[in-house]
């Protein structure tokens, strides 16, 4: 089974400039999350999805951040502008449901 | 929200020896308790849960238990080798969504 895709693995941008991720999750689970790592800490949850719904983006900067998730499958995050406190690794997960979340790799975003 | 505080953030240990790595939460009404292993320029990795209706599980050399009176859950590596090596994260969450809130993360060394 292949696992959970992310692109870019890496990406440096000046702060004010716009990134954007993509996340293709594991075929057939209907959640995927979106969280950010800064180093040195705990993965923080940014946005749910349940299919192609928003179960939870409470803790989403809204004035910042967005995100989207086509037809139920791939997502995208996009962060516009950016800030230097922006700079972390952005995992995305998806889950059948049961408990297990099974990450990509990431994207590192370096904000200069 | 979840508040999950992880200790010890830093772990050396011989070759052969035991790894404990402690966890509290805040939420009572979490019920869902996840560790994750996460190599160096990799997405976490589930390597063993618990969930609230029972208080130790365990898979070969990982164990984990669970006080959900003094929520608090330990996770127990014994006979350490050097592929331990890696940074383990606690978690917690509700069976209801699985949003997971992580621990800061221990960084384990075992020396050979």
């Amino acid at each position: 089974e292949a696992g959970v895709a992310q692109s870019p693995r890496y990406k440096i941008i000046e702060k004010r400039q716009s990134v954007a991720f993509w996340c293709n999750p594991i075929s057939g689970h209907a959640t995927l999350y979106w969280y950010q790592q800064i180093l040195g800490q705990g993965p923080k949850l940014l946005i749910q999805f349940q299919n192609n719904g928003v179960v939870d983006d409470s803790q989403l900067p809204k004035d910042r951040f967005s995100a989207e998730r086509l037809k139920g499958v791939d997502s995208t995050l996009k962060i516009q502008p950016a800030k230097l406190e922006d700079s972390a690794v952005y995992l995305c997960a998806s889950s059948r449901g049961t408990g297990e979340l099974f990450f990509g790799e990431g994207s590192r975003l370096t904000v200069l | 929200g979840e508040n999950v505080e992880q200790h010890p953030s830093t772990l050396s240990v011989q070759e052969g020896d035991s790894a404990v790595i402690k966890c509290t939460y805040s939420d009572s009404a979490s019920n869902y308790f996840p560790w994750y292993k996460q190599e160096l320029g990799k997405g976490p990795q589930l390597i063993i849960d618990i969930r609230s209706n029972v208080g130790e599980k365990k898979d070969q050399r990982i164990a984990v238990t669970l006080n959900k009176t003094a929520k608090h859950f330990s996770l127990h590596i014994t006979e350490t080798q050097p592929e331990d090596s890696a940074v383990y994260f606690c978690a917690a969450s509700h069976e209801d969504d699985y949003k997971l809130s992580f621990g800061a993360g221990t960084t384990v060394t075992v020396r050979a």
